[in-house]
């Protein structure tokens, strides 16, 4: 029962273009965060939010930006994609953390 | 920051055999997930489990928290239990990003 969403699942993009991936979730946390996975990998948090209008940069560096207007909303954004970023994106939430983490599907995403 | 260790790396197994997947981690945690990747890169949540033992079907996972370790079962797998399992951790610090800290994961793959 998914109750976080994300779109697209995947994506083909030429180098240079401005993307953003949405996410979106019905279950009122005030928690969200951003995950990259490599193929075969283990993930690592590039952004999180603890509510709205508050976004900060997670473990791991990352060229994309993030925005928190709305609880249930939590869109990326890279401004112009390179082929170095070409990985899957994954968002979760929580509700500080009582209940563990809920991911979305993720998107796969192909910088060419 | 706090590691995460999981062991076997890789695990090849017969249809109906069963398994045992450790993880380790190295200071006190508030909450332990255990979560199962399919090939199509979706992220399952297994396992809520800080500590104690907890049952759901053919699994079954237990966390020794003043030990630091926590154990995944899966008893007569099935194909369908392919993929790679997560082990994941977070401390709250009281400040700073409380998401997540993954391991580097299990590839199980089961045989028919």
């Amino acid at each position: 029962e998914a109750d976080i969403y994300q779109t697209p699942r995947y994506l083909v993009i030429g180098t240079g273009k401005k993307i953003t991936l949405e996410c979106s979730q019905t279950m009122g946390h005030d928690k969200m965060y951003w995950y990259q996975q490599d193929p075969g990998m283990e993930l690592h948090l590039i952004h999180y939010s603890y509510g709205v209008n508050s976004t900060e940069k997670g473990d791991l560096s990352s060229e994309s930006t993030v925005s928190r207007i709305r609880t249930e909303h939590f869109p990326l954004t890279l401004e112009s994609a390179r082929p170095s970023h070409t990985s899957q994106y994954l968002c979760a939430s929580s509700e500080y953390g009582r209940y563990g983490y809920t991911f979305g599907s993720g998107t796969r995403l192909t910088v060419v | 920051g706090i590691q995460v260790e999981q062991s076997p790396p890789d695990l090849i197994l017969q249809e109906g055999a069963n398994s045992t997947l450790r993880c380790n981690f190295s200071d006190s945690v508030n909450n332990l997930q255990w979560f199962h990747q399919n090939p199509w890169g979706q992220l399952i949540n297994l396992f809520y489990i800080p500590s104690g033992t907890k049952q759901n079907g053919r699994l079954s996972a237990t966390t020794v928290a003043t030990e630091r370790y926590s154990l995944l079962y899966i008893s007569s797998s099935q194909t369908t239990d392919s993929g790679v399992y997560f082990c994941a951790v977070v401390k709250y610090s009281g400040g700073g990003a409380d998401g997540l800290t993954f391991g580097k994961g299990t590839h199980l793959i089961i045989q028919p």
